[in-house]
């Protein structure tokens, strides 16, 4: 299947810097790509939807200025949080789909961030 | 997006079939419906979609009713590795269509 990939794995920072969070999809282009975020023993929730070439859809109740996305290319999509605070620490997912009809999301395999 | 039901957990011994139930009455009828799985600490894994008839892969068989309120995940003959978080969610096709994840059947494979 269709590969996405995210990088890094795992990130600490230090509280009030920012990090960057890569998506990308290795084997196809993707005009949207989604991101999530997941607290422990929690389910995954959407934070945005992320367009190629326009402003990202973000969810009610996430903070665009924080959670800054850019969508440069068909492949890749970066996540920034800005300005970390420990309450940020989380596990971020980002998803894509190929563009043909009725086909499945592909995942990649998520960042830890950690702020302390 | 349809909202969908799923029992909280279940256990299932090694080596027999796994069935996860997924209620979504409120479904329509452009609706597919999708299974994925979280294994810990990794991101969501696809396993199978379906809009009306049964499917079946090389993973699971995907049993949907035929008033497509409810449907059924089968894991033929569960191992431990099969133990994960299973996702039944409901969407519109679409490429821009997002995925909404509810809560989810934790599923324990016992030895």
């Amino acid at each position: 299947g269709a590969v996405v990939s995210q990088h890094p794995s795992w990130v600490i920072c230090k509280s009030g810097t920012s990090v960057k969070i890569e998506c990308r999809s290795l084997d196809f282009q993707a005009t949207t790509m989604f991101w999530y975020r997941q607290f422990p023993k929690q389910s995954l929730m959407l934070m945005a939807t992320s367009n190629e070439g326009s402003k990202a859809t973000y969810e009610q109740g996430v903070e665009k200025d924080k959670f800054l996305i850019n969508h440069a290319s068909l492949t890749l999509s970066t996540l920034t949080v800005t300005s970390a605070h420990p309450e940020d620490s989380s596990f971020y997912i980002c998803s894509a789909r190929p563009p043909r009809a009725n086909t499945e999301a592909f995942f990649g395999q998520g960042t830890r961030l950690t702020v302390v | 997006d349809a909202k969908t039901t799923q029992p909280t957990s279940m256990d299932c011994a090694e080596g027999r079939a796994a069935n996860l139930p997924c209620n979504h009455s409120t479904i329509s009828g452009n609706e597919y419906v999708y299974w994925y799985r979280q294994i810990h600490s990794q991101g969501p894994q696809y396993i199978i979609h379906g809009l009306k008839n049964n499917e079946t892969n090389e993973m699971a068989s995907l049993i949907i009713t035929e008033d497509r309120k409810s449907s059924t995940l089968i894991l033929p003959h569960a191992t431990l590795r099969d133990t994960a978080v299973y996702y039944c969610i409901v969407r519109v096709a679409g490429v821009g269509n997002q995925f909404y994840f509810g809560t989810g059947t934790s599923l324990t494979v016992i030895p």
